[in-house]
């Protein structure tokens, strides 16, 4: 019962560097989401997918990308790392969008840019 | 805007004994969740329980339940008999029809032995 994979789980970047946070679940959910947890703060929306080939933007997308080729994986990339994302990374699904779902998430990537 | 307040970043508890963790929140919709999750030193986000907005019965998951106050725009966490296990950071959470839930800043649990 893997639910839901990310890789790495920790990471150090150096500014401008680049890098590409993997996250795959194996529940055939639709659904899913990128969230950044900062130090003393709740989760904030990075990124979030309703199925493959299908992605839009959360609160706070500036300085990410996300791609959606299969239901499996939505990989979140950051490209030219800053300090201001060093940050806790979690990735999550669901099986819908209805109230009623909650999410299922990852065990998250802290990422530390210097 | 939705927001979801944490008012107690920390709290403790003795072991065995009930503690109570506070939530308010901000929204003008009618039909929406609340959830708990718990957030171990593992870092792992786990579904502790859940509310639908148009029960007024509150929910109960063996140890934990909430108080949930519609009116009021309250939805506190009560953990009883508490656990070693249970110490973590608890988030509060609310969701409407849509992708994105809103989280609160978290209150972090101590139990004492």
């Amino acid at each position: 019962n893997a639910g839901v994979t990310q890789t790495p789980k920790f990471r150090i970047l150096k500014i401008g560097q680049s890098m590409t946070l993997q996250c795959a679940q194996d529940m055939n959910h639709n659904y899913m989401y990128w969230y950044r947890q900062d130090p003393g703060m709740g989760l904030k929306l990075i990124y979030y997918s309703v199925g493959a080939g299908i992605t839009d933007k959360g609160e706070v997308p500036n300085g990410y990308n996300v791609s959606r080729s299969t239901t499996e994986d939505f990989p979140l990339r950051l490209e030219l790392a800053a300090p201001s994302q060093t940050s806790v990374y979690f990735c999550a699904s669901s099986l819908g969008t209805g109230v009623y779902y909650g999410y299922t998430f990852g065990s998250g990537t802290r990422l530390t840019v210097v | 805007a939705q927001t979801v307040t944490q008012s107690q970043p920390e709290m403790s508890v003795q072991e065995a004994e009930t503690v109570t963790l506070s939530c308010t929140y901000d929204t003008s919709e009618s039909d929406y969740y609340l959830f708990w999750y718990k957030q171990p030193p593992s870092r792992q986000m786990i579904l502790v329980i859940r509310q639908e907005a148009y029960k007024q019965q509150n929910a109960t998951e063996n140890r934990f339940s909430v108080n949930f106050q519609k009116a009021a725009k309250s939805f506190s966490l009560k953990i009883s008999d508490s656990q070693l296990g249970d110490a973590a950071m608890y988030f509060c959470a609310y969701r409407f029809t849509g992708n994105q839930f809103y989280f609160g800043t978290g209150t972090s649990l101590t139990v004492i032995p």
